[in-house]
């Protein structure tokens, strides 16, 4: 089955830096990637998704990432961090579609 | 509205006892998930669904059971809810590409 691994639980920026988490992935199969992200008491937000198009890929809030398959990478980067940006990121693949594995998840706290 | 509805969004239950937890979503989605999310696990899968006819058991569906009762609506149950069963569960949809799912707000369970 597919999974992923984040690396880093927590990661610390000050407000103005970049931002980059850290997601590799394994898949027997072409993999969807995914990038959410979590506030406090909410639900999951999708902020990107990778589905077999173009490699760079932008989403939501200034984020995007880079899929690298000699790599199995997939991280999340953004040029400066504001202070509402600090939530729970979550990295995810599935298998086309289906059966979506989340990873353990990074705190980014953002320091001003 | 929100798209995706859970209720209740807290419980506090004894040992023992039986829960349903509830979900409702307004996307005309064919499927949906029920996820448990733990500190530093991530989300998991405990069971989905791809239409009202469709149950699948996830990776830990173990002292669950769930019921898809419409297209719209699909309810987690725990039959025996034990304290290791506290966390925050979260039910999500997708359409039948399944790139990219939309959560609820989640319901935090404690068990005592």
């Amino acid at each position: 089955a597919q999974s992923v691994t984040q690396l880093g639980s927590h990661v610390s920026v000050s407000e103005g830096a970049l931002v980059l988490l850290r997601c590799n992935y394994s898949s027997s199969v072409p993999p969807y990637l995914f990038w959410y992200v979590q506030y406090p008491n909410q639900g999951l937000q999708l902020l990107l998704k990778y589905t077999s198009a173009a490699t760079l890929v932008k989403g939501i809030n200034g984020f995007e990432a880079e899929f690298k398959k000699s790599e199995t990478s997939f991280h999340l980067t953004k040029p400066s961090a504001h202070m509402s940006d600090a939530a729970e990121y979550f990295c995810a693949v599935s298998d086309q579609g289906n059966d979506m594995r989340f990873g353990a998840g990074t705190r980014l706290t953002v320091k001003p | 509205d929100a798209d995706v509805t859970q209720t209740p969004r807290n419980r506090i239950t004894k040992t023992g006892k039986r829960i349903m937890l509830e979900c409702s979503q307004t996307k005309g989605h064919d499927r949906m998930y029920w996820y448990r999310q733990d500190p530093g696990l991530g989300l998991r899968l405990i069971y989905y669904s791809f239409d009202v006819k469709d149950i699948n058991k996830g990776e830990i569906s173990d002292g669950y059971s769930v019921s898809r009762q419409a297209q719209a609506k699909f309810s987690l149950s725990l039959e025996s809810a034990i304290p290791n069963q506290t966390a925050l569960y979260f039910c999500a949809t997708s359409d039948y590409r399944g790139d990219g799912y939309t959560f609820g707000s989640g319901t935090r369970l404690t068990v005592v």
